[in-house]
């Protein structure tokens, strides 16, 4: 079946640094990939989605300078969080699709990056 | 009205009994439907997709879909302690080519 793995699972970092975590899809090309936070007890919100060789497409709210991601390849997107507060520590899920549409095209998700800022 | 919908629950069940989980939507153009489950601390995993008015069947597991309705539910049989978890329903947006998740039920089974 469909592999995404994700890199590293677990993070610690100290405030107002940056970290990268990468997301891949192990045997399918991922046209599409999305980055998700959740925050414990709460449900997954989508903070953007982005197709291979374009910009991402960010959710309202959500800001892109902080957030920079960038889907170089049909296997391999990164999200780096610049400049890390204590509110950005949450889990960071990927998801990733094989095709354009959504319609008829499920969404694999990567296992989670757990961040904490100290 | 938000585009997916779910009881946040908790839902609570014996094991052995059928666990039902509710899912409506908003948008009619919708041609997609999937079911996740997430444990605690863990990604979701998807375990049903269903594109066509009616029942699917997967094991334990009963995807049915009413279009008209715009209604998608899960049937879980003989439900067992090990699927207690958060199942979240996620549909296809036509208008913004995009799945939305629903915010998730969250299931207990009894021992």
């Amino acid at each position: 079946g469909a592999v995404v793995s994700q890199h590293p699972s677990r993070v610690i970092c100290k405030s107002g640094t940056s970290v990268k975590i990468e997301c891949r899809s192990l045997d399918f090309q991922a046209t599409t990939m999305f980055w998700y936070r959740q925050f414990p007890k709460q449900s997954l919100m989508l903070m953007a989605t982005s197709n291979e060789g374009s910009k991402a497409t960010y959710e309202q709210g959500v800001e892109k300078d902080k957030f920079l991601i960038n889907h170089a390849s049909l296997t391999l997107s990164t999200l780096t969080v610049t400049s890390a507060h204590p509110e950005d520590s949450s889990f960071y899920i990927c998801s990733a699709r094989e095709g354009l549409a959504a319609s008829y095209n499920e969404q694999f998700f990567g296992p989670g990056t757990r961040l904490t800022v100290l | 009205q938000k585009e997916v919908e779910q009881n946040s629950g908790p839902l609570s069940v014996p094991e052995g009994a059928i666990a039902s989980l509710n899912c409506t939507y908003s948008d009619r153009g919708s041609q997609s439907f999937f079911w996740y489950r997430q444990y605690s601390g863990k990604s979701p995993e998807l375990i049903m997709f269903i594109y066509s008015n009616g029942d699917k069947e997967d094991g334990r597991f009963t995807a049915q879909l009413n279009k008209a309705s715009q209604y998608v539910s899960l049937l879980i049989r003989d439900s067992q302690p090990s699927d207690s978890a958060t199942y979240l329903c996620a549909v296809n947006i036509p208008r913004n080519n995009d799945m939305r998740f629903g915010a998730g039920t969250r299931l207990t089974v009894k021992p």
